[in-house]
């Protein structure tokens, strides 16, 4: 079945580094990528999607290219703040999962001031 | 932006008594959802709803698990009886249609089930 990996539990910057989440997916048709963010008490809020190879999606600063060679969307920023501080999920859709979200396991982001 | 609200934020129930956690979905939206987070956990996808049925729902949703949305008002989550391991983060979502490229999924903020 479908699923998405990501490999950083947790990641832990400072304001204005250059941050990388990565994101795996394993998929047998052409799934939508997309990318959520969570703060704190809150509910997870889309970033952005991509559902065709090559198509970049962005939102507030932060970046994804949807790669089918590499199956990848890794998320990028090139400088983040300390109001970045979050749990980042990367997640698709696709008919073999009905278009459900299948979610990945989260990175947790903290900023230091 | 669009809101879906949770009540409450909080439950302590003890294990073998039913809750039921409610939701106020986005007012014109006609899909309904909900997940299950375990702490430090990954979202995993419980039922979804539509037109007053079932659509689809996953292992997660045990016989005890039960949804409805009765002449539409909140959009609920019942479990009886509760189990220890129902503690959880449980999330309402809502969709204008069905999720897929082009729909987004919006989510309330949880409601925070702890069994005892």
């Amino acid at each position: 079945g479908d699923s998405v990996t990501q490999t950083e539990g947790q990641v832990a910057l400072s304001e204005e580094d250059f941050l990388t989440i990565h994101c795996n997916y394993s998929a047998s048709g052409y799934p939508t990528l997309f990318w959520y963010v969570q703060y704190p008490g809150e509910g997870p809020q889309l970033l952005f999607r991509a559902s065709r190879d090559k198509e970049k999606g962005s939102s507030r600063g932060f970046e994804a290219t949807y790669d089918k060679g590499t199956t990848s969307f890794h998320l990028r920023k090139a400088s983040v703040q300390e109001s970045d501080s979050a749990v980042y999920y990367c997640a698709l859709s696709d008919r073999d999962s009905n278009y459900q979200l299948i979610w990945g396991s989260g990175t947790k982001l903290i900023i230091k001031p | 932006g669009p809101k879906v609200l949770q009540i409450p934020s909080h439950q302590i129930i003890d294990m073998g008594q039913m809750v039921t956690l409610n939701c106020d979905p986005v007012s014109n939206h006609l899909y309904f959802y909900w997940y299950k987070q375990i702490l430090g956990q990954q979202m995993e996808f419980l039922v979804n709803f539509y037109n007053g049925k079932v659509m689809e729902k996953s292992k997660l949703f045990k016989d005890q698990f039960s949804v409805e949305r009765p002449d539409g008002s909140y959009f609920t989550l019942k479990i009886q009886p509760t189990a220890l391991e129902d503690s959880a983060v449980y999330f309402c979502a809502s969709s204008p249609l069905k999720t897929g490229a082009n729909t987004e999924v919006f989510f309330g903020k949880g409601t925070r089930l702890t069994v005892v």
